[in-house]
């Protein structure tokens, strides 16, 4: 089945760099956006940004320009999200989506990672 | 960008209708036909209620529908059921090549 698994993060010291992948399985990777999503806790969404997997293109939410890189393995069939310099804002469930082309909405989900940011 | 504006919560008793706001700019809401909306229960992953307005994807239930007027979008449940018990975030394509979600709202059955 079309499927989004996620892996990565854990606890991290502020100051430093997660990583978080997204592998995906079931369909043509390059033919889908994927997209992450954070939720902190007890609170609500908030959208980081985009990768296009077909050509690698990206799209970041203004608040975390020149913080995040979403790069992609089209051979894994993989995207990862790097989020640097964190702080315990940054503390939340990490969500890759993905985005069927033209659509602008989200139909499948990854499980979501947990970050936390402590000393 | 900013949160759209979402009610906090909102409760119905079963079989009773309620609906849900969330109001947005020009910029978001109001400038596209591209807002999206998604449920979730605690410790779950969000899912797709409604997109581009009021479309429903396969298998969700058709007391879920969509609307917008100007800048507030809305989705109404019908028929309300203990399984609905649920926080709602609504979510709108925006300029630039964004996306935002609205602030959430917890959706209690009486």
């Amino acid at each position: 089945q079309e499927q989004l698994v996620q892996s990565g993060a854990g606890v991290k010291k502020p100051g430093a760099s997660v990583t978080v992948s997204c592998t995906a399985s079931g369909y043509i990777f390059s033919t889908y956006y994927l997209h992450w999503v954070r939720q902190a806790p007890g609170q609500g969404l908030e959208w980081l940004g985009a990768i296009d997997p077909s050509d690698g293109a990206t799209y970041y939410a203004q608040n975390f320009q020149g913080r995040v890189t979403m790069t992609r393995d089209t051979l894994t069939s993989t995207v990862y999200m790097d989020l640097s310099s964190l702080t315990s804002d940054d503390t939340a469930v990490y969500y890759c989506a993905r985005e069927p082309r033209s659509t602008s909405y989200f139909d499948t989900w990854g499980q979501g990672i947990q970050v936390t940011v402590s000393s | 960008q900013s949160a759209l504006t979402q009610p906090a919560s909102l409760s119905g008793s079963p079989g009773q209708s309620i609906t849900i706001s969330c109001t947005g700019t020009i910029s978001d809401v109001g400038g596209y036909n591209l807002v999206s909306w998604y449920q979730q229960y605690p410790g779950n992953a969000p899912k797709v209620m409604i997109y581009e307005v009021n479309k429903r994807p396969s298998g969700v239930s058709n007391r879920f529908s969509g609307s917008k007027s100007g800048n507030t979008a809305s989705m109404t449940i019908s028929g309300l059921q203990a399984e609905d018990e649920a926080d709602y975030y609504c979510c709108s394509y925006a300029s630039g090549v964004t996306y935002v979600f609205g602030t959430g709202t917890k959706v209690t059955v009486l």
